[in-house]
């Protein structure tokens, strides 16, 4: 069965630091990966995906993920945090080529400090 | 272009009353879903559908039923509410391959007093 584990609820970091949140994934059949983001009192929008077409993602706001299969898993980076980065951050796994469910990890809590 | 729209936006209900959760989405979209987020918890599947006419069960289904008697609406009904099922519920939908991203509504406050 598909899993995701986002390893932090809450990760701090300053203004203008690299931004690393990790997310693991559990998978029987090659995995497709999303990131999403979500604001206070917003749903989700998308930040990236991974569909096998390349392992390093770039997405929105400079937030990019790279797929490492030999260690399984998705981890979403920011060279250099904003003010506005500061937000909740979810990943996602779709299973198989013909899609299926879409299981979500428990998420992990960015504060960006001045 | 609206995408998913969920209504209502915001809800009270007292214990063991009933109410249904509507989500329509213009995407012509196969796959719909309806999750509960809760603090600590996650988003966490309640049922989802992969097509008209067909709904299966999640990870928390009970104490909810869902139908898609269209392709384009998923509604979610409480029979008999509980305070447990206070929470914040978002309906999705995505295309049927597996590497299309689902798309989220703006979700449903619920609370049951």
């Amino acid at each position: 069965a598909q899993s995701v584990t986002q390893l932090g609820s809450h990760v701090s970091v300053s203004e203008g630091a690299l931004v690393l949140l990790r997310c693991n994934y559990s998978s029987s059949v090659p995995p497709y990966l999303f990131w999403y983001v979500q604001y206070p009192n917003q749903g989700l929008q998308l930040l990236l995906k991974y569909t096998s077409a390349a392992t390093l993602v770039k997405g929105i706001n400079d937030f990019e993920a790279e797929f490492k299969k030999s260690e399984t898993s998705f981890h979403l980076t920011k060279p250099s945090a904003h003010m506005s980065d500061a937000a909740e951050y979810i990943c996602a796994v779709r299973e198989g080529n013909q899609g299926g469910k879409l299981i979500f990890g428990q998420g992990t809590e960015l504060s960006v400090k001045p | 272009n609206a995408g998913v729209t969920q209504t209502p936006k915001f809800r009270v209900l007292k214990t063991g009353q009933s109410m249904t959760l509507l989500c329509a989405q213009d995407m012509n979209h196969e796959y719909m879903y309806w999750y509960r987020q809760d603090p600590g918890m996650g988003l966490r599947l309640i049922h989802y559908s992969v097509g008209e006419g067909t709904t299966a069960k999640g990870e928390v289904p009970d104490g909810y039923n869902v139908s898609r008697l269209k392709k384009q609406n998923f509604l979610l009904g409480l029979e008999s509410a509980a305070p447990s099922q206070t929470s914040v519920y978002f309906c999705a939908s995505s295309g049927r391959t597996g590497h299309t991203e689902a798309f989220f509504g703006q979700g449903t406050r619920l609370t049951v007093v």
